[in-house]
């Protein structure tokens, strides 16, 4: 079964850049086609991040405006996040995950979740 | 944009009935689909609903799912509670490019 991992600095100063990948394993990440970043931070609930189509388009949560940017790299079989000018109000933990078993278009539930990683945002 | 509202918490005993509701704000909540997921402590999401009331294999029949349009809201239903379906859930949906979760239910089986 595919797995996802994430994985990144646990600690970035404010104003700083946020920067996480997901290592996918047991499949190519060429196989799904919609990859998707979620976050939750201490005490409240699930928050979208945004999405990347396996096209390339991606879509991210207006909230976060142009901060975040999602990408993938074939070569190493993983997803990116970077979440850019980062405030105490991005510490949260970090899912990837992915959509596949449940259907196959934009808002399809996730089937597959990283087991998630803690990001700090803090001087 | 639209929001999804839930109840902060919920209760109930052990073998009795809950429904958690989850109301969209503006919007039919029948244009988009509806799914919901389970997150215990210390464990990352799991689908128990998804397209209003499909269950993923390996969920138990106990839990169902349904949506009311004359209410504008989604609802999750888990009958015979166990112990082990004390988690928080939340229901998510979607509208061009924007995806939605609702703000979470903690349902305590006491």
């Amino acid at each position: 079964q595919v797995q996802l991992q994430e994985s990144g600095p646990r600690l970035v100063q404010p104003s700083g850049t946020l920067s996480l990948t997901c290592a996918v394993s047991s499949d190519s990440i060429r196989n799904t086609n919609w990859w998707k970043w979620v976050r939750q931070s201490p005490g409240k609930g699930l928050e979208w991040i945004g999405e990347l189509y396996h096209t390339g388009e991606t879509h991210y949560n207006p909230s976060l405006g142009s901060r975040v940017t999602i990408s993938v790299d074939k070569s190493k079989n993983q997803l990116s996040l970077k979440l850019t000018s980062v405030t105490a109000a991005d510490t949260a933990l970090y899912y990837c995950a992915r959509v596949g078993a449940y259907g196959d278009y934009f808002g399809a539930p996730f089937d597959i979740w990283g087991r998630g990683t803690m990001v700090t945002v803090s001087s | 944009n639209f929001m999804l509202t839930q109840p902060h918490s919920v209760s109930e005993s052990p073998g009795k009935t809950v429904t958690i509701s989850c109301t969209r704000s503006s919007g039919s909540i029948v244009s988009n689909y509806v799914q919901w997921y389970q997150v215990r402590p210390g464990s990352s999401p799991a689908t128990v609903i998804y397209e209003n009331k499909q269950r993923p294999s390996g969920v138990p029949a106990r839990f169902s799912g349904s949506v009311d349009s004359s209410a504008n809201s989604a609802s999750l239903t888990i009958s015979g509670l166990k112990p082990e379906d004390e988690a928080d859930y939340y229901c998510q949906s979607y509208e061009s490019r924007n995806l939605v979760f609702g703000g979470g239910t903690k349902l305590t089986v006491l």
